[in-house]
């Protein structure tokens, strides 16, 4: 156990549903991220919060829209998503953004139909 | 933008053999982690380097960072079947961005 928490574990969805992930931490955290994790591209950052403010978006195509209401929550809202989106999704926590460790969840294994 | 590149993208040894991966950076890191991911897990924490030239280890484990804070390796003394993972640098530069990380290395110990 990490601290860090995401939900659902597995997802299956089509191409016209729209879905959220969950993610939760404990830790008292500044900084929580997004990752997005295929077997072509390992480990892709796609969304940093620090402070509940979003500080980078890496070129995320806008069917993934991510949402942060305070400093232990983060969500990432999918709509029309492709079967190329199908990956583990990661979220991840910090004390900051920049030096310290980061702490994953277990993951979302999502697979796109 | 930064980039981290990690060699080499497999490795597989034979219980008791040695093992390194090596990580490097476009540009200067203010700091470098190294995690550990077991086969259908996540990526769990192993340690941070921040200064130039330091080393530092943990048990079979050794960790540097180069002189130039562009380039780190991970060595593994005397491999065992539990070392089996992806093993994945990630660094971020001084302008303060977050973590980058490394496409990581596969390692295979067979017994």
């Amino acid at each position: 156990e990490t601290g860090v928490t995401q939900t659902p574990r597995h997802l299956v969805m089509g191409m016209t549903n729209k879905k959220s992930l969950k993610c939760e931490q404990h830790l008292g955290h500044n900084a929580m991220y997004w990752y997005k994790q295929s077997a072509k591209k390992p480990l892709e950052l796609m969304f940093v919060y620090n402070f509940k403010e979003q500080t980078e978006n890496n070129s995320v195509p806008s069917r993934f829209s991510p949402e942060c209401p305070n400093s232990s929550h983060l969500f990432l809202h999918l709509h029309t998503l492709q079967p190329e989106d199908s990956a583990l999704y990661l979220c991840a926590s910090s004390q900051d953004q920049e030096t310290s460790e980061a702490f994953f969840g277990q993951g979302t294994r999502l697979t796109v139909v | 933008g930064q980039q981290v590149m990690q060699i080499p993208q497999y490795q597989h040894v034979q219980e008791g053999e040695d093992f390194t991966t090596y990580c490097n950076s476009s540009t200067t890191l203010s700091n470098i982690q190294w995690y550990k991911q077991r086969p259908g897990g996540h990526p769990v924490f192993l340690i941070q380097l921040v200064k130039s030239g330091e080393v530092k280890k943990q048990k079979r484990l050794t960790f540097q960072f180069g002189e130039a804070k562009k380039n780190s390796s991970l060595h593994i003394t005397a491999t065992q079947t539990t070392d089996v993972g992806t093993y994945f640098c990630a660094g971020s530069p001084n302008s303060g961005y977050a973590l980058n990380f490394g496409k990581g290395t596969s390692l295979l110990v067979t017994p």
